[in-house]
C-alpha cells in the first residue's frame, strides 16, 4: 500500500500548480482521501478531502476557491489543482489515504484512521 | 471549527521512562450516530512523513508496539508510550475527524534527555 506524491516545485506569486498522487497496492476507488500539509517548521494542517468516488469534496477557508480536489479512479490518481498561489502555500503536501466504503445495497463507511501517507511533495512560492 | 490543544509542547524523557501526553478539544468528539469518537494520534519522527499511532481514542494501527496506548473520551484524551526508546523521538499530533474542517493539535516534540 502506497501513495506517491509529484508536482511539487517552484511557483511564481499568483501562479498555479498541479499536484498528483499516485495509489498502488489497495482499491483505491473505495477509499476517500486527503491532502494535508505542511509549512516550513510548522504543524500539520489539512486542506482539502474527496469521497471515493469523487462526488463530494471539502476544503479548508484557506484553500476554498483557489484549490481544487478530484481523482481519477480508472488511474488510480489524487489530484491537487492549486490556482491563485501565495507564499502562504509554501510548504510540503502530503497525500492521504482516509475513509473505507464498502458498497452493497447501500455503502457502509469504516474509519481505520489516516493510515496511508505520501512522502509529500515540496511546493514552494516564491519570486 | 474545532480547536484542538496540546500539553506539553515540549516534553524531554529518559530512555526507558514512560511519558504521556495530553490533547483537549474544544467540543465533543463522541459521534452519537455511530457511537465512535474521531480521535487520532500520528507521530512524526524526523524527516518522515507522519505515521497513524491510535484511531479512535485507543485503537493502535497495524505494526504499533503495545507500548503505545491511548486513552479518553468526550473532549479530553491521553497518549501513554510505556517505554520510551531513542526510535520514539519526534512530533506528536492528536487529530480530531468527527467533522470539517479535520483539526490538528500544535503538535507535541518528544526527545531524549
Amino acid at each position: 500500500e502506497q501513495l506517491v506524491e509529484s508536482g511539487g516545485g517552484l511557483v511564481q506569486p499568483g501562479g498555479s500548480l498541479r499536484l498528483s498522487c499516485s495509489a498502488s497496492g489497495f482499491t483505491f476507488s473505495n477509499y476517500w482521501m486527503q491532502w494535508v500539509r505542511q509549512a516550513p517548521g510548522k504543524g500539520l494542517v489539512w486542506v482539502s478531502r474527496i469521497n471515493n468516488d469523487g462526488s463530494t469534496t471539502s476544503y479548508a477557508d484557506s484553500v476554498q476557491g483557489r484549490f481544487t480536489i478530484s481523482r481519477d479512479n480508472a488511474k488510480n490518481t489524487l489530484y491537487l489543482h492549486m490556482n491563485s498561489l501565495g507564499a502562504e502555500d509554501t510548504g510540503v503536501y502530503y497525500c492521504v489515504r482516509d475513509l473505507l466504503v464498502l458498497r452493497t445495497s447501500r455503502n457502509y463507511y469504516y474509519y481505520f484512521g489516516m493510515d496511508v501517507w505520501g512522502q509529500g511533495t515540496t511546493v514552494t512560492v516564491s519570486s | 471549527e474545532i480547536v484542538m490543544t496540546q500539553t506539553p509542547l515540549s516534553l524531554p524523557v529518559t530512555p526507558g521512562e514512560p511519558a504521556s501526553i495530553s490533547c483537549r478539544s474544544s467540543q465533543s468528539l463522541l459521534d452519537s450516530d455511530d457511537g465512535n469518537t474521531y480521535l487520532d494520534w500520528y507521530l512524526q519522527k524526523p524527516g518522515q512523513s507522519p505515521q497513524l499511532l491510535i484511531y479512535l481514542v485507543s485503537y493502535r494501527a497495524s505494526g504499533v508496539p503495545d507500548k503505545f496506548n491511548g486513552s479518553g473520551s468526550g473532549t479530553d484524551f491521553t497518549l501513554k508510550i510505556s517505554r520510551v526508546e531513542a526510535e520514539d523521538v519526534g512530533v506528536y499530533y492528536c487529530m480530531q475527524r468527527i467533522e470539517f474542517p479535520i483539526t490538528f493539535g500544535p503538535g507535541t516534540k518528544v526527545d531524549i534527555k
